[in-house]
């Protein structure tokens, strides 16, 4: 399968902790993104990384949170001192870019649900 | 505030008819839009998208509306068959033309239910 993968498909955990999220992209995909989604909500941007460079971070994006994309390839999302209002679906996506414009469709993985108890 | 906007919750089809799905945007800087599919437990899927320069795009079953003038899109299916049960996202982008054509704007979604 060469979609977007993610991992791990379920976490679980209680109020207080960190929790790291793995996210590898379609592999010749340049572009790679993070959202989440809420119950009733459609997916909110979260960040988004040129190869290795993270070029964009939302408002939604605390400091508690933080995305890295080492080499350019998989990405990983941290949240630290996780809280109950962290629990959601978080979902990656993987596009390429044309220098000259255009639009790229974004391809998701299954995400990654999160509940902070 | 909403830049995107799905107001239907929930849509019912018989198999078979055509269905429609309708968003609409506030944002006049949006020139790309999109709509996705979403099984439960899955990610969203791409299915058609359509540039602020056409007004109609098709692609087999699915057909893409745009009306810049009203800030509306629809998506129509025609003709529906149950495997196309699923909640149904529109999405919009900015910078098509050149430059940050990178962030998609989601509306919350539309159930639709296409009954044998």
């Amino acid at each position: 399968d060469t979609g977007v993968s993610q991992d791990p498909r379920h976490k679980i955990t209680k109020r207080g902790q960190n929790v790291t999220f793995r996210c590898d992209p379609i592999s010749e995909h340049n572009r790679l993104y993070w959202y989440r989604q809420t119950l009733g909500q459609g997916p909110e941007f979260l960040t988004y990384f040129q190869n290795e460079a993270q070029l964009e971070k939302s408002r939604l994006l605390s400091d508690r949170f933080s995305a890295e994309r080492p080499k350019g390839s998989f990405s990983t999302l941290e949240i630290q001192r996780t809280e109950q209002g962290d629990s959601a679906m978080y979902l990656c996506a993987s596009s390429l870019t044309f220098t000259s414009g255009g639009y790229n469709e974004q391809f998701f993985g299954p995400g990654t649900r999160l509940t902070v108890l | 505030d909403q830049q995107v906007k799905q107001n239907s919750p929930s849509l019912s089809v018989q198999e078979g008819r055509i269905s429609i799905l309708n968003c609409d945007y506030t944002n006049s800087m949006f020139d790309y839009f999109l709509w996705y599919k979403k099984y439960p437990a899955e990610g969203p899927t791409f299915l058609i998208s359509i540039s602020s320069i056409k007004d109609k795009n098709e692609d087999g079953r699915f057909t893409v509306f745009l009306n810049k003038s009203a800030k509306h899109l629809s998506l129509h299916i025609v003709p529906s068959q149950p495997g196309d049960s699923a909640v149904y996202f529109c999405a919009a982008s900015a910078g098509y033309s050149g430059g940050s054509n990178y962030k998609l704007t989601f509306g919350k979604g539309t159930l639709l239910t296409v009954n044998p």
